[in-house]
């Protein structure tokens, strides 16, 4: 089964933290997401990476940035936390294929900035 | 830009119902659509994948249903059990690098 793992399922930060979300997967994927998810908004793309060190910006980029500097690897970095960035984030990877697969989600990390 | 909706919000029926999702998009360009399963606090499930060039799947008491030239999309549920209730998310994927765009979901209850 493919796993995909976020470090932390809940997180309470300061305003103007720095902040580092980490995702990995195991199915040695090319591709991999960051999404926000909030009540009446259903979930948005952050960010996604369709290889190392590859990344480009979703529907909703500012104040976020990522990394990926292994294939496994695809951090979420808040630069600066701010109180409107209290979301669920989840963490997604799926196979390059060409748009025939899936994608398979983390369990998602609860940030709460205060 | 697509847009995808998914109607009721909320649904509650009693066990044993049969009961339909449905979901609606503006743009029929698609590679596939997705039905997830998402239950509190958790992350997302992949119930079925309907390619576009397919009409409907099936996996065990759920059922998968794809029009693209009416922009629907609707997710059969047979014989339902309280373990089926869950947030039930539709989500198209347009084939750039395999980017997904969301519905916001249908919270379903199932009662005893």
């Amino acid at each position: 089964d493919v796993k995909v793992t976020q470090s932390s399922r809940y997180l309470v930060k300061r305003t103007g933290e720095k902040v580092f979300l980490e995702c990995v997967q195991d199915m040695d994927h090319e591709n991999m997401f960051w999404y926000r998810q909030d009540p009446g908004l259903g979930l948005r793309l952050i960010y996604f990476s369709y290889d190392v060190k590859m990344k480009e910006k979703g529907d909703i980029p500012e104040g976020y940035s990522v990394s990926r500097e292994k294939k496994e690897r695809f951090s979420l970095i808040l630069e600066s936390a701010s109180t409107n960035q209290t979301s669920m984030y989840l963490c997604a990877s799926s196979p390059s294929t060409g748009g025939g697969e899936t994608q398979y989600f983390g369990p998602g990390t609860r940030l709460l900035v205060l | 830009k697509q847009e995808v909706t998914q109607i009721p919000a909320a649904l509650s029926v009693p066990e044993g119902e049969n009961l339909v999702l449905n979901c609606s998009f503006t743009d029929s360009a698609i590679y596939n659509l997705q039905w997830f399963r998402q239950d509190p606090g958790k992350g997302l499930t992949s119930l079925l994948l309907i390619q576009s060039s397919q009409r409907e799947q099936t996996s065990g008491r759920l059922n998968a249903s794809l029009d693209k030239s009416s922009g629907r999309s609707t997710l059969y549920i047979a014989a339902s059990q309280p373990g089926d209730s869950a947030t039930y998310l539709c989500a198209l994927n347009t084939g750039t690098a395999s980017k997904l765009t969301f519905g916001t979901g249908t919270r379903l209850q199932v009662t005893l």
